[in-house]
């Protein structure tokens, strides 16, 4: 049983395109999150929702928008894409943003290359 | 905001002892993770620290001092397997946000 899944686990795409990544997490957890990490493998938050509602929005542009159709999904839709936005997406989730000490559990990533 | 310093790389003999630091600076502490990644996976999680003092799992010990802002986690027995990433992360109570340092590479040699 897979915890936290993503898909595409790879995306090729041009330039200017628009694309999606898409994340469920079968655990019940009420929190889930969208991470960027960067050839330089550092790991940054870009998105928080909790309950499908937005808790923590970093400075992310805003042609990145998050969407949470229930608890158990959280989805990254992308527009415009450029050559900067190439990095690799974990999605992750958590029992309850509110208690500290809760473990973030991370789906396998989504490595995106844009051309 | 938030500062986190971890060494980039480390190298270690298998069956040995390896010692991984991480400092931090933040408002509004609330605990600090440990995270292996080995390349091209997940990160998974290791270890939770918010009160002084030592955490003991098997083969994986970590140590917090909340009033030097540091942590380390300590691997015993190394072995092949344990070449990865190790992500310290400190929770902030802003949002309960989890912010990562750059990882410490460890290659476990033979």
């Amino acid at each position: 049983d897979t915890a936290v899944s993503q898909t595409p686990k790879y995306l090729v795409t041009q330039m200017g395109n628009d694309k999606s990544i898409k994340c469920e997490q079968n655990l019940g957890h009420d929190t889930m999150y969208w991470y960027k990490q960067d050839s330089k493998k550092f790991l940054k938050i870009m998105f928080s929702y909790n309950n499908k509602e937005l808790i923590i929005n970093e400075t992310v542009p805003n042609r990145f928008s998050p969407k949470s159709p229930d608890k158990a999904h959280l989805n990254l839709h992308i527009n415009s894409l450029e050559l900067g936005d190439s990095a690799v997406y974990f999605c992750a989730s958590s029992q309850d943003s509110s208690l500290a000490g809760n473990e973030q559990f991370f789906g396998p990533g989504t490595r995106l290359t844009v051309l | 905001g938030q500062n986190i310093d971890q060494p980039t790389e480390m190298t270690a003999t298998e069956g040995a002892i390896v010692q991984i630091n991480c400092t931090y600076q933040t408002s509004g502490f609330n605990g600090l993770f440990w995270y292996q990644q080995h390349a091209g996976e997940a990160p998974t999680f290791l270890s939770y620290n918010v009160l002084d003092g030592l955490e003991e799992k098997g083969r994986f010990s970590s140590f917090l001092s909340r009033s030097k802002g540091y942590s380390y986690l300590l691997l015993k027995e190394l072995q092949m397997k344990d070449s990865a990433s190790y992500l310290c992360a400190v929770l902030s109570n802003a949002g309960n946000m989890l912010t990562f340092g750059g990882g410490t590479r460890l290659m476990v040699k033979p």
